[in-house]
């Protein structure tokens, strides 16, 4: 199993509708968990961080799932600039070795 | 906003050749990072700096990488020997403080290998 896995997409949404992606991880061990967006050719840019409560942050909304071992990320009303890659990023503390996932690719449609 | 800066945003270079890709992380941070995307592939995870030593790295972060804080500001990634696989993105990333927070990252450096 992959440390960290997303389902690559392309997901087309047409603009206003909701989204969700999910993210498994292999270590159970792992303690912290983010969401980040990437353009293409660009930085990753932080999201928002998944604490284990879930949270919330305007239109987007990140669940934790530890029995499980997923993270969730929901976006509402998306718009055309949510079009870009979502990367589930996941810390194992003990070590403060970072894994990434590859990537959901979202395509918001006019 | 504070943001982590990356020099050169491209860089060219023939095989063989050492190249040093340069950071500036946010000047309140304490751990820092360097990562790479091939492209069309995933952000990896090369090395983990902090208090001035490597606290951890990948099996990509191999004897040919180093790193380097030289003078309590910049970050430094060194490839001594640069091969044709090595061309990709690399980004520098800082955090705070501790592994709850987020990183931050720099736009990242185009490195290209003839």
């Amino acid at each position: 199993r992959k440390e960290v896995e997303q389902d690559p997409g392309p997901f087309n949404v047409p603009e206003g509708a909701t989204v969700a992606f999910n993210c498994t991880y292999s270590n159970s061990a792992s303690q912290s968990f983010f969401w980040y967006r990437q353009d293409c050719r660009k930085e990753p840019k932080l999201l928002m961080s998944v604490y284990s409560s879930g949270n919330e942050d305007g239109r987007f909304t990140a669940q934790l799932n530890r029995a499980s071992q997923y993270i969730s990320l929901l976006i509402r009303d998306s718009k055309l600039s949510d079009s870009a890659t979502y990367l589930c990023v996941v810390n194992m503390n003990r070590d403060d070795k970072i894994i990434f996932g590859k990537g959901t690719r979202l395509h918001i449609l006019p | 906003e504070p943001e982590v800066t990356q020099t050169p945003s491209h860089q060219v270079t023939q095989m063989g050749q050492e190249v040093i890709l340069r950071c500036v992380p946010i000047s309140n941070h304490l751990y820092f990072y360097w990562y790479r995307q091939i492209l069309g592939q995933k952000v990896e995870f090369l090395v983990s700096f902090y208090n001035n030593e490597i606290s951890e790295k990948s099996e990509i972060f191999d004897d040919q990488f180093s790193v380097e804080r030289p003078d309590g500001s910049n970050f430094t990634l060194k490839i001594r020997s640069t091969k044709l696989e090595d061309s990709a993105m690399y980004f520098c990333a800082s955090r705070k403080g501790s592994s709850n927070q987020p990183q931050h990252f720099g736009d990242g450096t185009r490195l290209s290998i003839l």
